[in-house]
């Protein structure tokens, strides 16, 4: 199994709708974060949550929400999808010590029509 | 706000030639470095780090970076590309005493067999 596991892998959903992309880690990873990938951007911090009761905004968090449910556990929902939240998602993990650097899950494709 | 850019966007090289990568970052203070590659369709891995030391610095699969920093730059090469060095690279900066990476907008490479 994947360290880092994301789902849906892919998901095409009507604007207006309500979404959730879910991310589950077996790091034991006390740091998760969520990022957006578009072409020639690379990759913008939406949110990020330093432990379950400690969650905070990114560069971009406008439109979303997130959801640390447990440790191992980071939702991000979109309330009211809009095509431009059209991306490729990533979470990510890290531990308390930087030096081991990020994590990614394979990411969630989603396309907003 | 720390930023970093990859002037790069698109490369496309014939097997066997040296790559290197440009990557510069806006922050003047200590500032821990990071590339990372992405296979067609996978999650980003990590190549190569850099938190102090010799600024020299080698990774997996014959990649290397150096760090100069009167320059602002952590440059990715390698002397001798191969097909399956094709993906997207991306350069990425922490604070030393943070944890919060921020992505350049990464280099697409294409190598030609």
């Amino acid at each position: 199994d994947a360290d880092v596991t994301q789902t849906p892998r892919n998901r095409i959903t009507k604007t207006g709708k309500r979404i959730m992309l879910e991310c589950s880690q077996t790091k034991g990873h006390d740091r998760m974060y969520w990022y957006r990938q578009d072409p020639g951007l690379g990759l913008r911090l939406i949110y990020y949550s330093f432990d379950v009761k400690d969650i905070n905004k990114g560069e971009i968090s406008d439109g979303y929400s997130v959801s640390r449910q447990a440790q191992a556990k980071f939702s991000l929902s979109l309330e009211s999808a809009i095509p431009n939240q059209t991306a490729l998602y990533f979470c990510a993990t890290s531990p308390l010590d930087r030096n081991y650097g990020y994590t990614f899950g394979s990411g969630t494709r989603l396309t907003v029509v | 706000a720390q930023s970093v850019s990859q002037h790069n966007h698109h490369v496309i090289l014939s097997e066997a030639a040296s790559l290197e990568l440009g990557c510069n970052y806006s922050y003047g203070g200590t500032v821990n470095l990071f590339w990372y590659v992405q296979y067609p369709g996978q999650h980003l891995q990590l190549l190569l780090k850099y938190f102090s030391g010799d600024p020299l610095v080698k990774g997996i699969k014959g990649f290397e970076a150096e760090f100069i920093k009167s320059k602002f730059s952590f440059n990715l090469r390698k002397p001798s590309v191969q097909w399956s060095d094709t993906a997207e690279y991306f350069c990425a900066v922490t604070l030393h005493a943070g944890n919060m990476l921020t992505f350049g907008g990464g280099t697409r490479l294409m190598v030609k067999p």
